[in-house]
């Protein structure tokens, strides 16, 4: 399978707790997004990385959220001191882009995250 | 406003019935059109991607483009149940897509 990865598919953590969800992209894309999708809502921006940089992060993305792209391959967002209001699913996609051009984004299965 | 509108739904419609989905948008910097189909519990798959005005086809689905409207649809004609999911249109700026909140469809056999 040559899709965008995302490991765990589902986690159920206790509030406070830290976790971390790992996305696998497409091979030859450089590109790398999360966002994060609530019931009823479309997918919302988080963060993305231009090979290892990370290059926008939204608003959304708190300081309790960290992302990382080591190497420009694979990458983590982790979440420390889990809230409630995180329970979401966190979706990883990925594209191939070049400077002033997009293409076309490819989306993983999602981590399904519920914080108790 | 937000920037992108989509009429939630749901939208029930029989097997073999012409579909059409709409979005509006207000800004507009967006250069690249998008629609995804979701199904339940699974991540967003890409089924159409434009960047002008104009129609695009492939198979089933047309998707059109009106930037002087600031309007976007997809049209889904030969509908089978198998299309049943949500829908999502996405338009792209600065590299990060916003999304539309889905129209959920339901196909009837």
């Amino acid at each position: 399978d040559t899709g965008v990865s995302q490991d765990p598919r589902h986690k159920i953590t206790k509030r406070g707790q830290n976790v971390t969800f790992r996305c696998d992209p497409i091979s030859e894309h450089n590109r790398l997004y999360w966002y994060r999708q609530t019931l009823g809502q479309g997918p919302e921006f988080l963060t993305y990385f231009q090979n290892e940089a990370q290059l926008e992060k939204s608003r959304l993305l708190s300081d309790r959220f960290s992302a990382e792209r080591p190497k420009g391959s694979f990458s983590t967002l982790e979440i420390q001191r889990t809230e409630q209001g995180d329970s979401a699913m966190y979706l990883c996609a990925s594209s191939f882009g070049r400077e002033r051009v997009t293409y076309e984004q490819y989306f993983g299965p999602g981590t399904r995250l519920t914080v108790t | 406003q937000k920037e992108v509108e989509q009429d939630p739904g749901p939208l029930s419609v029989p097997e073999g019935a012409i579909v059409s989905l709409n979005c509006t948008y207000s800004n507009s910097a967006f250069q690249y059109f998008m629609w995804y189909r979701q199904y339940s519990r699974k991540g967003p798959e890409l089924l159409m991607y434009t960047y002008s005005s104009g129609n695009k086809e492939d198979g089933r689905f047309t998707a059109q483009v009106d930037k002087s409207s600031k309007y976007i649809s997809l049209f889904i004609r030969d509908s089978q149940p198998s299309d049943s999911a949500t829908y999502l249109c996405a338009m792209c700026r600065s590299e990060k897509l916003v999304f539309g909140k889905g129209t959920k469809l339901t196909v009837n056999p």
